[in-house]
């Protein structure tokens, strides 16, 4: 019965390939997010999708595309992996007024 | 630029005793507070929150205090219980009254050590 799932929980790449990861919600949420949490432990916000429809941006390269093919999911594709593009990538959702539900994140390595 | 900071990576408290974690935002426009917590290889769970037209708010072991001008706000756990051993983020919204779509602004977290 999870709530936020994320697939893969790890994936380890080479540099220059594209890979993708999929979220899916259960929990009937409007809003979708992409957050990366970095060597440095910050958690940023990528991405925001709400109803299908990207809201939030936030100055992330163009090799990163989002795609939402319903408010249930919302996948990360990642073009040409850098080696900075390794961390750890969180999955979140919410609905209007309540608070951010998360899935239990993807470990990107790449070598 | 970090608008929201926590200050100290670690903290270590006995079983029983209180645990205070501290945070510090720099952006005016935030208003509402929140704090999550996270085990290892999980993705982080909420706990608490608080708007800032409030300065307390409490829910069983767990209060946060806020201090609006002093842009500060303290997570109070008591009394601490090993299972509490996480790491704490604090995260912050602006214009949270606007429903979906909030970004929250995290801090770097706080890794919490309770000993039995």
């Amino acid at each position: 019965d999870t709530a936020v799932s994320q697939t893969p929980k790890y994936l380890v790449t080479q540099m220059g390939n594209d890979k993708s990861i999929k979220c899916e919600q259960n929990l009937g949420h409007d809003t979708m997010y992409w957050y990366k949490q970095d060597s440095k432990k910050f958690l940023k916000i990528m991405f925001s999708y709400n109803n299908k429809e990207l809201i939030i941006n936030e100055t992330v390269p163009n090799r990163f595309s989002p795609k939402s093919p319903d408010k249930a999911h919302l996948n990360l594709h990642i073009n040409s992996l850098e080696l900075g593009d390794s961390a750890v990538y969180f999955c979140a959702s919410s609905s209007p007024y309540d608070t951010q539900y998360f899935g239990p994140g993807t470990r990107l390595t790449v070598l | 630029d970090q608008q929201v900071k926590q200050n100290s990576p670690s903290l270590s408290v006995q079983e029983g005793r209180i645990s205070i974690l501290n945070c510090d935002y720099t952006n005016s426009m935030f208003d509402y507070f929140l704090w999550y917590k996270k085990y290892p290889a999980e993705g982080p769970t909420f706990l608490i929150s608080i708007s800032s037209i409030k300065d307390k708010n409490e829910d069983g072991r767990f209060t946060v205090f806020l201090n609006k001008s002093a842009k500060h706000l303290s997570l109070h756990i008591v009394p601490s219980q090993p299972g509490d051993s996480a790491v704490y983020f604090c995260a912050a919204s602006a214009s949270h009254s606007g429903g979906s779509n909030y970004k929250l602004t995290f801090g770097k977290g706080t890794l919490l050590t309770v000993n039995p």
